[in-house]
């Protein structure tokens, strides 16, 4: 099984400061790696997919970079409706599909 | 409006059972694998289960291998968890979630959920 390990936990930001987030794979997973967004109460969201495609819809201030085992979610200038937490997940070498452990982005 | 809205979930006594439902709307149902994603409350989410569009191939997370069950109905757009032997540790958000049909098949859309709550 592939595990996925996000840093930080926890980041605390200003709005209009950058975020950025780490997903490390405990072995190479090519470029099939996902990121989601999910704020209280709501569904994940799909925003960046073969590690640095944005989805439809998605703003460009979010980037996605990486392949191997390291992967970077970047959020240019945080937004208001950008604090909440973020999931990375794999599909290289499935089952099982794995996802990180999340790492919340909150309000400094 | 691609759409999923799942059903089912309720209150369960430990070693019960229950069979989830999704609805979906909005696109061809049958073209597109699907899965089971949970969110145990205040945690992180975990795969659950994964069919393929005739339901030729199936696969289950090892922590519900053999208790759970999942199928689909393509004449009636409709994807199913059967739950056997519930514990305490599958109470969780269900999502009902589709192959976004994209290069590395990422999940989009998610539905809203249904909770799942396993307790004496």
């Amino acid at each position: 099984e592939i595990v996925l390990t996000q840093s930080p936990a926890t980041l605390s930001l200003f709005p209009g400061e950058r975020a950025t987030l780490f997903c490390r794979a405990s072995q190479s997973v090519g470029s099939h790696l996902t990121w989601y967004q999910q704020k209280p109460g709501q569904p994940p969201r799909l925003l960046i997919y073969e590690a640095s495609n944005r989805a439809t819809g998605i703003p460009a201030r979010f980037s996605g970079s990486g392949s191997g085992t390291d992967f970077t979610l970047t959020i240019s200038s945080l937004e208001p409706e950008d604090f909440a937490v973020y999931y990375c997940q794999q599909r290289n070498n499935w089952p099982p599909l794995t996802f990180g452990g999340g790492t919340k982005v909150e309000i400094k | 409006e691609e759409r999923l809205v799942e059903s089912g979930g309720r209150l369960v006594h430990p070693g019960g059972s229950l069979r989830l439902s999704c609805a979906a709307s909005g696109f061809n149902f049958n073209t597109y694998s699907m899965n089971w994603v949970r969110q145990a409350p205040g945690k992180g989410l975990e795969w659950v289960s994964y069919i393929t569009t005739t339901s030729g191939t199936k696969y289950y997370a090892d922590s519900v291998k053999g208790r759970f069950t999942v199928s689909r109905d393509n004449a009636r757009n409709s994807l199913f968890l059967q739950m056997n032997s519930l514990r305490a540790d599958d109470t969780a958000v269900y999502y009902c979630v589709r192959d976004a049909g994209l290069v590395g098949t990422p999940f989009d859309p998610w539905g809203q959920g249904t909770l799942v709550i396993v307790s004496a």
